[in-house]
């Protein structure tokens, strides 16, 4: 069973600070990552993916993502409180498969 | 360009009862696919539709069937709705087998 482990939250960061949002993954195989944001009540929205070993900048946001370790990354710098949503993270295992494999999500509020 | 559109954005249904969710892409997106999202659970795979004329069963399809009528729209069927199918769907369509884009949802609630 192929599984994406993020932790649920709270996160609680004040507004201007580095938020910092984890996820690791069962699959050595998987090839692609997607970071989603959530708000409450409406559907994911996909703000990065990234396909390779190391860092992808967008804006304020930067997806890390470290496949030896199975780890990958979403920093949100200086944070908004419109940022304050779930973040999901991703990740597809690449050939013929068609499916994302989704985290449970990481709540992040910033306080103003 | 409207994306993935849903409809109904609610329904609420006595148990028994049947209904078909729609969903449609205006993307040219080859995959299309049907999610649950309850609280605690996360996004849950029901059926999934490859590329037109295919479909296959996500992680939790039971009491659903699916349709994909043609490339832009794909249809979710619950034939006799129970209380545990209260929850909020998603539809999204994706170009490749990469990233997939949601629809606004449906929150359905079964009595």
């Amino acid at each position: 069973q192929k599984e994406v482990e993020q932790n649920s939250g709270p996160l609680s960061v004040p507004e201007g600070a580095i938020a910092s949002l984890n996820c690791t993954y069962s699959d050595r195989g998987s090839q692609s990552f997607f970071w989603y944001r959530q708000y409450s009540g409406k559907s994911p929205e996909l703000i990065m993916f990234i396909y390779s070993n190391g860092d992808k900048e967008d804006g304020r946001f930067t997806a890390q993502l470290n496949k030896a370790s199975q780890y990958v990354s979403l920093l949100i710098r200086d944070s908004q409180p419109s940022d304050s949503a779930t973040y999901l993270c991703a990740v597809n295992s690449g050939g013929s498969n068609y499916k994302l494999t989704f985290g449970k999500g990481t709540l992040l509020t910033v306080n103003p | 360009n409207a994306g993935v559109t849903q409809t109904p954005k609610f329904q609420v249904l006595k148990t028994g009862q049947s209904m078909t969710l729609q969903c449609a892409q205006d993307m040219n997106h080859n995959s299309m696919y049907w999610y649950r999202q309850d609280p605690g659970m996360g996004l849950r795979l029901i059926y999934y539709s490859a590329s037109e004329g295919t479909t296959d069963k996500g992680e939790v399809p039971n009491g659903y069937n699916v349709s994909r009528l043609n490339k832009r729209e794909f249809s979710l069927r619950l034939e006799s709705a129970a209380p545990s199918q209260t929850s909020v769907y998603f539809c999204a369509s994706s170009p490749r087998r990469d990233e997939q884009y949601f629809g606004p949802g449906t929150r359905l609630t079964v009595t």
